[in-house]
Protein backbone atom coordinates (compact mmCIF):
# COMPACT_ATOMS: atom_id res chain seq x y z
CA UNK A 1 0.00 0.00 0.00
CA UNK A 2 1.16 3.25 -0.69
CA UNK A 3 2.76 5.46 2.51
CA UNK A 4 4.36 8.29 3.73
CA UNK A 5 6.49 7.58 6.66
CA UNK A 6 8.19 10.63 8.49
CA UNK A 7 10.26 8.64 11.69
CA UNK A 8 11.13 11.51 13.49
CA UNK A 9 8.35 12.74 16.03
CA UNK A 10 9.94 15.74 17.33
CA UNK A 11 12.90 17.51 16.61
CA UNK A 12 14.93 20.33 18.57
CA UNK A 13 17.63 21.90 16.96
CA UNK A 14 19.41 25.32 18.26
CA UNK A 15 18.37 28.46 16.81
CA UNK A 16 21.26 28.83 13.71
CA UNK A 17 21.23 25.33 13.54
CA UNK A 18 20.92 23.13 10.06
CA UNK A 19 18.22 21.04 10.11
CA UNK A 20 17.03 18.03 8.09
CA UNK A 21 13.62 16.20 8.61
CA UNK A 22 13.04 13.15 7.13
CA UNK A 23 10.70 11.20 5.30
CA UNK A 24 10.20 7.82 3.55
CA UNK A 25 8.00 7.07 0.33
CA UNK A 26 6.24 3.38 -0.89
CA UNK A 27 4.88 4.08 -3.80
CA UNK A 28 4.91 1.53 -7.13
CA UNK A 29 6.57 4.59 -9.01
CA UNK A 30 7.85 7.72 -8.31
CA UNK A 31 5.33 10.04 -6.76
CA UNK A 32 4.72 13.62 -6.78
CA UNK A 33 6.25 14.74 -3.38
CA UNK A 34 5.53 17.87 -1.07
CA UNK A 35 6.57 19.36 2.31
CA UNK A 36 3.96 21.23 4.02
CA UNK A 37 4.37 23.10 7.60
CA UNK A 38 1.98 23.78 9.88
CA UNK A 39 1.74 26.61 12.09
CA UNK A 40 -0.09 26.29 15.57
CA UNK A 41 -3.64 26.94 14.85
CA UNK A 42 -3.48 27.74 11.16
CA UNK A 43 -3.48 25.42 7.86
CA UNK A 44 -1.25 23.97 6.13
CA UNK A 45 1.13 26.03 3.86
CA UNK A 46 3.20 24.22 0.76
CA UNK A 47 6.39 24.66 1.68
CA UNK A 48 8.57 22.93 -1.73
CA UNK A 49 7.36 20.18 -4.02
CA UNK A 50 8.55 17.31 -6.72
CA UNK A 51 7.27 16.17 -9.80
CA UNK A 52 10.50 15.45 -11.94
CA UNK A 53 13.68 16.82 -13.06
CA UNK A 54 16.20 18.30 -10.59
CA UNK A 55 16.56 15.68 -7.71
CA UNK A 56 17.45 19.18 -5.61
CA UNK A 57 14.23 21.73 -5.15
CA UNK A 58 14.36 24.95 -3.49
CA UNK A 59 11.28 26.04 -1.62
CA UNK A 60 10.06 29.36 0.44
CA UNK A 61 11.19 30.93 3.74
CA UNK A 62 15.42 29.17 2.67
CA UNK A 63 13.53 25.50 2.42
CA UNK A 64 15.18 22.82 0.31
CA UNK A 65 15.02 18.86 -0.20
CA UNK A 66 16.49 16.44 -2.10
CA UNK A 67 14.24 13.56 -3.55
CA UNK A 68 16.83 10.19 -3.57
CA UNK A 69 15.00 7.49 -5.57
CA UNK A 70 17.58 5.42 -4.27
CA UNK A 71 16.37 5.56 -0.85
CA UNK A 72 12.48 6.27 -1.21
CA UNK A 73 13.31 9.52 0.57
CA UNK A 74 12.25 13.31 0.22
CA UNK A 75 14.44 14.77 3.16
CA UNK A 76 13.70 18.74 4.24
CA UNK A 77 16.73 20.77 4.91
CA UNK A 78 17.34 24.13 6.10
CA UNK A 79 21.14 25.33 6.41
CA UNK A 80 20.05 27.76 9.45
CA UNK A 81 17.08 27.59 11.54
CA UNK A 82 15.20 30.43 12.69
CA UNK A 83 13.23 30.74 15.87
CA UNK A 84 9.89 31.21 13.71
CA UNK A 85 10.31 27.73 11.83
CA UNK A 86 9.09 26.41 14.92
CA UNK A 87 6.30 24.55 13.83
CA UNK A 88 4.92 20.93 12.45
CA UNK A 89 6.09 19.51 8.98
CA UNK A 90 4.48 17.36 7.10
CA UNK A 91 5.60 14.98 3.91
CA UNK A 92 3.04 13.97 1.85
CA UNK A 93 2.80 12.02 -1.63
CA UNK A 94 0.26 11.55 -4.51
CA UNK A 95 0.81 9.20 -7.55
CA UNK A 96 -1.72 9.50 -10.67
CA UNK A 97 -4.66 10.10 -8.35
CA UNK A 98 -5.38 13.46 -6.94
CA UNK A 99 -5.00 12.15 -3.26
CA UNK A 100 -2.44 13.24 -0.65
CA UNK A 101 -1.23 11.11 1.43
CA UNK A 102 0.62 12.33 4.63
CA UNK A 103 3.05 11.80 6.76
CA UNK A 104 2.39 11.76 10.48
CA UNK A 105 4.14 14.61 11.18
CA UNK A 106 7.33 15.91 12.52
CA UNK A 107 6.89 19.00 15.09
CA UNK A 108 10.60 21.32 15.40
CA UNK A 109 11.21 22.70 18.10
CA UNK A 110 13.89 25.56 18.22
CA UNK A 111 16.09 26.54 21.28
CA UNK A 112 16.97 30.09 21.73
CA UNK B 1 -2.61 35.93 -3.84
CA UNK B 2 -5.93 33.83 -4.25
CA UNK B 3 -6.44 31.46 -1.12
CA UNK B 4 -9.05 28.88 -0.13
CA UNK B 5 -11.36 30.41 2.54
CA UNK B 6 -13.20 27.97 5.24
CA UNK B 7 -16.05 29.22 7.51
CA UNK B 8 -16.46 28.82 10.40
CA UNK B 9 -13.01 28.71 12.05
CA UNK B 10 -14.37 26.71 14.65
CA UNK B 11 -17.88 25.21 15.20
CA UNK B 12 -19.28 23.41 18.47
CA UNK B 13 -21.88 21.26 18.37
CA UNK B 14 -24.01 18.76 20.25
CA UNK B 15 -23.68 15.02 19.12
CA UNK B 16 -26.36 14.16 16.70
CA UNK B 17 -26.96 17.34 15.17
CA UNK B 18 -25.68 17.94 11.65
CA UNK B 19 -22.92 20.18 10.68
CA UNK B 20 -22.13 21.76 7.54
CA UNK B 21 -18.61 23.16 6.69
CA UNK B 22 -18.03 25.88 4.07
CA UNK B 23 -15.23 26.48 1.78
CA UNK B 24 -14.46 28.51 -0.82
CA UNK B 25 -11.64 27.09 -3.59
CA UNK B 26 -9.58 29.29 -5.16
CA UNK B 27 -11.50 30.54 -8.21
CA UNK B 28 -9.97 28.48 -11.39
CA UNK B 29 -9.50 25.37 -9.45
CA UNK B 30 -11.12 22.40 -10.51
CA UNK B 31 -10.61 19.88 -8.00
CA UNK B 32 -12.02 20.16 -4.31
CA UNK B 33 -10.98 17.85 -1.30
CA UNK B 34 -11.66 17.48 2.40
CA UNK B 35 -8.97 16.09 4.64
CA UNK B 36 -9.48 15.75 8.43
CA UNK B 37 -6.95 16.32 10.98
CA UNK B 38 -7.96 14.67 14.45
CA UNK B 39 -5.89 16.33 16.98
CA UNK B 40 -2.62 15.12 17.39
CA UNK B 41 -2.84 12.57 14.17
CA UNK B 42 -1.82 13.04 10.58
CA UNK B 43 -4.02 14.19 7.66
CA UNK B 44 -6.58 12.38 6.31
CA UNK B 45 -7.89 12.30 3.26
CA UNK B 46 -11.89 12.24 2.89
CA UNK B 47 -12.75 13.15 -0.51
CA UNK B 48 -12.44 14.56 -3.98
CA UNK B 49 -14.94 15.93 -5.63
CA UNK B 50 -14.42 16.89 -9.87
CA UNK B 51 -17.24 17.73 -12.47
CA UNK B 52 -19.96 17.87 -9.71
CA UNK B 53 -19.25 14.72 -8.31
CA UNK B 54 -16.79 12.78 -6.30
CA UNK B 55 -14.08 11.06 -7.39
CA UNK B 56 -12.71 9.36 -4.86
CA UNK B 57 -13.07 9.06 -1.24
CA UNK B 58 -11.87 7.35 1.99
CA UNK B 59 -13.35 4.22 3.77
CA UNK B 60 -13.84 7.26 6.59
CA UNK B 61 -16.29 9.20 4.18
CA UNK B 62 -19.60 6.87 4.74
CA UNK B 63 -22.87 6.96 4.68
CA UNK B 64 -22.71 10.32 7.23
CA UNK B 65 -20.99 12.46 5.07
CA UNK B 66 -21.64 13.80 2.06
CA UNK B 67 -20.35 16.97 -0.14
CA UNK B 68 -22.31 19.58 -2.81
CA UNK B 69 -21.08 22.22 -4.91
CA UNK B 70 -24.32 24.31 -4.39
CA UNK B 71 -23.38 26.96 -6.83
CA UNK B 72 -20.03 28.50 -9.01
CA UNK B 73 -18.40 29.38 -5.57
CA UNK B 74 -19.22 27.21 -2.72
CA UNK B 75 -18.00 23.82 -1.80
CA UNK B 76 -19.53 22.10 1.40
CA UNK B 77 -18.84 18.99 4.04
CA UNK B 78 -22.22 17.66 5.70
CA UNK B 79 -21.82 15.55 8.45
CA UNK B 80 -25.18 14.25 8.68
CA UNK B 81 -25.15 13.11 12.97
CA UNK B 82 -22.49 13.89 13.75
CA UNK B 83 -20.46 11.44 16.70
CA UNK B 84 -18.10 12.54 19.42
CA UNK B 85 -15.13 10.93 17.15
CA UNK B 86 -15.96 13.39 14.22
CA UNK B 87 -14.10 16.20 16.21
CA UNK B 88 -11.17 17.10 14.42
CA UNK B 89 -9.89 20.02 12.55
CA UNK B 90 -11.09 19.62 8.63
CA UNK B 91 -9.47 21.19 5.84
CA UNK B 92 -10.77 22.10 2.75
CA UNK B 93 -8.32 21.96 -0.63
CA UNK B 94 -8.04 23.06 -4.17
CA UNK B 95 -6.07 22.69 -7.59
CA UNK B 96 -6.07 22.72 -11.15
CA UNK B 97 -6.92 19.50 -12.73
CA UNK B 98 -3.17 18.60 -13.64
CA UNK B 99 -1.70 16.17 -12.54
CA UNK B 100 1.51 18.05 -11.45
CA UNK B 101 0.18 20.43 -9.23
CA UNK B 102 0.14 21.19 -5.60
CA UNK B 103 -3.15 21.59 -3.65
CA UNK B 104 -3.65 24.60 -1.36
CA UNK B 105 -5.94 24.43 1.94
CA UNK B 106 -7.36 26.53 3.80
CA UNK B 107 -6.74 27.83 7.56
CA UNK B 108 -9.29 24.57 8.44
CA UNK B 109 -12.29 24.35 10.63
CA UNK B 110 -11.63 23.00 14.13
CA UNK B 111 -15.26 21.03 14.88
CA UNK B 112 -16.15 19.78 18.30
CA UNK B 113 -18.82 18.00 19.34
CA UNK B 114 -19.80 17.87 22.53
Amino acid sequence: AQSVTQPDIHITVSEGASLELRCNYSYGATPYLFWYVQSPGQGLQLLLKYFSGDTLVQGIKGFEAEFKRSQSSFNLRKPSVHWSDAAEYFCAGKDSSYKLIFGSGTRLLVRP
Amino acid sequence: EPEVTQTPSHQVTQMGQEVILRCVPISNHLYFYWYRQILGQKVEFLVSFYNNEISEKSEIFDDQFSVERPDGSNFTLKIRSTKLEDSAMYFCASSRPDKNTEAFFGQGTRLTVV
